[in-house]
């Protein structure tokens, strides 16, 4: 079945540093892939999406690039902010059958920064 | 603005006890999950909707059933709660294939 696997954290990175979130992805045919995020006591929230092969999602200073040759989605940011503190989730979307529209969600990496 | 709201950010409920988490939806969309979300697991796909009346098993569907009367509320139920019931459960919603809406969880707690 389809699978999703991130690193695991925590993450801690002083404010202004080089942020890297490894993810990779098993799956059947042509996923789409998503970065969610959680923040503390919230909800999770779309952060950003990338639908095909060598597309770049970006949202926030976030960037993530479809990489079907490595099976890959790392998101990365150039310089990190204490607001940045929360939990990312890396996500793969595909068709099941049946009406099936499902997300695969990764175990979840914790991040924080501080000042 | 996208809104998903849940009854209950916060319950306590006793071993054998049967207990509902409601979930409501503003937007019209088809599509109605719930997931739970434990440390270490990730989220884990429960049950889904893509219709009224309409649902079908996630990866973990023991010991819970939905219902969805409506198109805008969508019940997880927990017939007989166990205490490895115990975790934060998440609804979400979506219109098109991908693009998933979430509501800010509930934290339950199975004594």
């Amino acid at each position: 079945g389809d699978s999703v696997t991130q690193m695991e954290g925590p993450v801690t990175l002083s404010e202004e540093a080089f942020l890297t979130i490894n993810c990779t992805y098993t799956a059947t045919g042509y996923p789409s892939l998503f970065w969610y995020v959680q923040y503390p006591g919230e909800g999770l929230q779309l952060l950003l999406k990338a639908t095909k092969a060598d597309d770049k999602g970006s949202n926030k200073g976030f960037e993530a690039t479809y990489r079907k040759e490595t099976t890959s989605f790392h998101l990365e940011k150039g310089s990190v902010q204490v607001s940045d503190s929360a939990v990312y989730f890396c996500a793969l979307h595909s068709y099941s059958g049946a009406g099936s529209y499902q997300l695969t969600f990764g175990k979840g990496t914790k991040l924080s920064v501080i000042p | 603005d996208v809104k998903v709201t849940q009854s209950s950010r916060y319950l306590v409920k006793r071993t054998g006890e049967k207990v509902f988490l409601e979930c409501v939806q503003d937007m019209d969309h088809e599509n109605m999950f719930w997931y739970r979300q434990d440390p270490g697991l990730g989220l884990r796909l429960i049950y889904f909707s893509y219709d009224v009346k309409m649902k079908e098993k996630g990866d973990i569907p023991e010991g819970y059933s939905v219902s969805r009367e409506k198109k805008e509320r969508f019940s997880l139920i927990l017939e007989s709660a166990s205490t490895n019931q115990t975790s934060m459960y998440l609804c979400a919603s979506s219109l098109e294939l991908y693009e998933q809406y979430f509501g800010p969880g509930t934290r339950l707690t199975v004594t």
